[in-house]
Parts: structure tokens; C-alpha cells; sequence
């Protein structure tokens, strides 16, 4: 199985500051074929289940706020969240659909 | 709107036996695939496995094959997985999600059920 490592586990960060998650995966899951990243983020906020933000690790989903972006490829990707609202709070998880699907451990988001 | 929706929370004995269903709704149930995730209390999220919407063919994942059976009712558009020999180790929330792509489960998930609780304990 492909092996996600998050990182940081959490963060804290001001109101209006950029926030930054780190994905490293176990093995490339670009695909050489189309040249896709087959990796997407999640956020799940308290009592709720995982909202897909983005996809083919830069496309975001329609509806999400453009504050969040995903950038990367290969076996190193990063969501960044610039200009961070309190409603933002939540754990963040990346998944690889490269191979049967595997998620990252978390990342949890908090106000500073 | 597309919808998935679970049914409730099953408090269950070790040893027993449990079935989930998440019944869809606003899309076409054969064009898509539903997925099952499972997440522990205070834990990340597991993926179970992956059925076909138009066919039933399952892709589970290694770690769960022997202990859980995916079918779908398309009849009534939903989506069951069934979970034997019950251990505490599988007290979770139990989710179920919309497959993307549409192959053997190799896919994003984009609208997810509320999910189901499942308690395990003696």
C-alpha cells in the first residue's frame, strides 16, 4: 500500500495568515499516462464527514473558496489555505487514489 | 440534489453480525461506484472497499477481505455492507461515498453520507 505522511499533525495560525500541509506519499502516484497527480484533499470539520476540496492535486472542487490551493506532484504535495477564517477550523486529509485508496493520518487546523 | 443518506446506529455484541445500508438519491445510481470508509473514534479514515453501481464487482481491500460482504439493491438505488464476527476493534463510524471516477474504486469521493455509527461491546 502507498504510505501518506502528513505534515505538520496540527498547526495553529492567525486569523488571515497562510496556512500550509505537507503530503508526502510513499511512492509517486503521478501517472505518466495523462500526467495526472492521482491525489485529492479533505476537510472535515467537527461531527461532519470529509468535504473533498481538491482534486487531481490542484483542481479545486466547485464551491470551495479559492483560498485553498493544492500544488505539487510526484511524492510531495501541499494545500495551502491563505487568509485562514475560524470557519477553516478542521482536521485536513490527503488521499491517493493511485493505487487503492489510502489516506494521509490528519492535520489538524486551529485559530492561534 | 444528490444525496446519501445511512441508516442508524446499531449497538452490537462480539461475535454478531451487522448490515449498513446508504440509500442515494438525484443521479443516476449505475454511473457511479459508492465506497465504504470507516473511521475509529478520534482516528483517521480507512478504506474498505469499493462496488460497482451498474454490476455489483466489488474491489475490497486486503485487510478486510473475509470479513465484510458490499452488495448494491438497485431497485431502491442503495448500497449495503455487511460486517461479521463483530470485534471491538470495530466500533467506528462507517461512511459511505460517491465514486468519482468510477474504477474499481480508484477515485476521489465526492458526496459522503452522513455515516453510521457502530458500537461494539459486550
Amino acid at each position: 500500500d502507498i504510505v501518506l505522511t502528513q505534515s505538520p499533525d496540527s498547526l495553529a495560525v492567525s486569523l488571515g495568515e497562510r496556512a500550509t500541509i505537507s503530503c508526502k506519499s510513499s511512492q509517486s502516484v503521478l501517472y505518466g499516462y495523462n500526467n495526472n497527480n492521482y491525489l485529492t484533499w479533505y476537510q472535515q470539520k467537527v461531527g461532519q464527514p470529509p468535504r473533498v476540496l481538491i482534486y487531481w492535486a490542484s483542481t479545486r472542487e466547485s464551491g470551495v473558496p479559492d483560498r485553498f490551493s493544492g500544488s505539487g506532484s510526484g511524492t510531495d504535495f501541499t494545500l495551502s489555505i491563505d487568509n485562514v477564517q475560524a470557519e477553516d477550523v478542521a482536521l485536513y486529509y490527503c488521499q491517493q487514489y493511485y493505487t487503492n485508496p489510502t489516506f494521509g493520518q490528519g492535520t489538524r487546523l486551529e485559530i492561534k | 440534489q444528490v444525496h446519501l443518506v445511512q441508516s442508524g446506529t446499531e449497538v452490537k455484541k462480539p461475535g454478531a453480525s451487522v448490515r449498513l445500508s446508504c440509500k442515494t438519491s438525484g443521479y443516476t445510481f449505475s454511473s457511479y461506484g459508492i465506497t465504504w470508509v470507516r473511521q475509529a473514534p478520534g482516528q483517521g479514515l480507512e478504506w474498505m472497499g469499493w462496488i460497482a453501481g451498474y454490476n455489483g464487482k466489488t474491489n475490497l481491500a486486503q485487510k478486510f477481505q473475509g470479513k465484510i460482504r458490499m452488495t448494491i439493491d438497485t431497485s431502491t438505488s442503495t448500497a449495503l455492507l455487511e460486517l461479521a464476527s463483530l470485534r471491538s476493534d470495530d466500533t467506528a463510524l462507517y461512511f459511505c461515498a460517491r465514486d468519482v471516477v468510477g474504477l474499481s474504486g480508484q477515485s476521489w469521493f465526492d458526496i459522503w453520507g452522513q455515516g453510521t455509527l457502530v458500537i461494539v461491546s459486550s
